[in-house]
């Protein structure tokens, strides 16, 4: 089946330590996103994709790092800098940056 | 300008109402109006989405009613179904450095009674 998978669904993190979140999708889609979640908030954007070895900021990527080595995937790094990382975390993807964005399951982080 | 305000917050319908969903925004270079449903612990699907030269789009049992002068518009359910609580989010596409960029609103958690 095509689609997002998001790895994994919960997560936890000891203070001072990075964690990696995995999305890969078989969509064929160029474009991928990171979102991250709060409660009682909209989604916001962490960072995006367009193409394979290019990514660019979004509203609130400090504290966090990407890289997109390849078009399915485009994992995303929680450093210990993210002061407060507790969230619920979105991946997503579109053919074209233009087009309409498809979302996995997500990701929930939470701090031990 | 950038913001989308959405409301209510939370909304309460019996079986068979009309859920009816609220967003303004203030940018008018928004080209793009799409919602989205999300279910508890899964990502957000495309439920209908609109452009700002048509007035009205209808899927089913789901119309979006759009004001372009007055720059709201709004997510109809009609016939609610318990099937349709969930938290519906609208947001609002702009170009931004080639990219097109969607904002969000902060999202409406919608319980259908039966």
């Amino acid at each position: 089946d095509g689609g997002i998978t998001q790895s994994p669904k919960y997560l936890f993190r000891k203070e001072g330590q990075n964690v990696t979140l995995s999305c890969e999708q078989n969509l064929n889609h160029d474009a991928m996103y990171w979102y991250r979640q709060d409660p009682g908030q909209g989604l916001r954007l962490i960072y995006y994709s367009q193409i394979v070895n290019d990514f660019q900021k979004g509203d609130i990527a400090e504290g966090y790092s990407v890289s997109r080595e390849k078009k399915e995937s485009f994992p995303l790094t929680v450093t210990s800098a993210q002061k407060n990382p507790t969230a619920f975390y979105l991946c997503a993807s579109s053919v074209k940056s233009n087009q309409p964005q498809h979302f996995g399951d997500g990701t929930r982080l939470s701090i031990l | 300008q950038q913001q989308v305000k959405q409301s209510p917050q939370s909304l309460i319908v019996q079986k068979g109402g009309i859920s009816i969903i609220n967003c303004a925004y203030e940018n008018t270079a928004f080209d793009y109006f799409p919602w989205y449903q999300q279910f508890p612990g899964k990502g957000p699907a495309l439920l209908i989405a609109i452009r700002p030269d048509v007035s009205e789009k209808k899927e089913g049992r789901f119309t979006i009613s759009f004001n372009k002068s007055a720059k709201q518009f709004s997510l109809h359910i009609m016939d609610s179904q318990p099937g349709d609580s969930a938290t519906y989010f609208c947001a609002a596409r702009r170009i931004s450095g080639g990219y097109n960029k969607l904002i969000f609103g902060a999202g409406t958690r919608l319980a259908v009674h039966p």
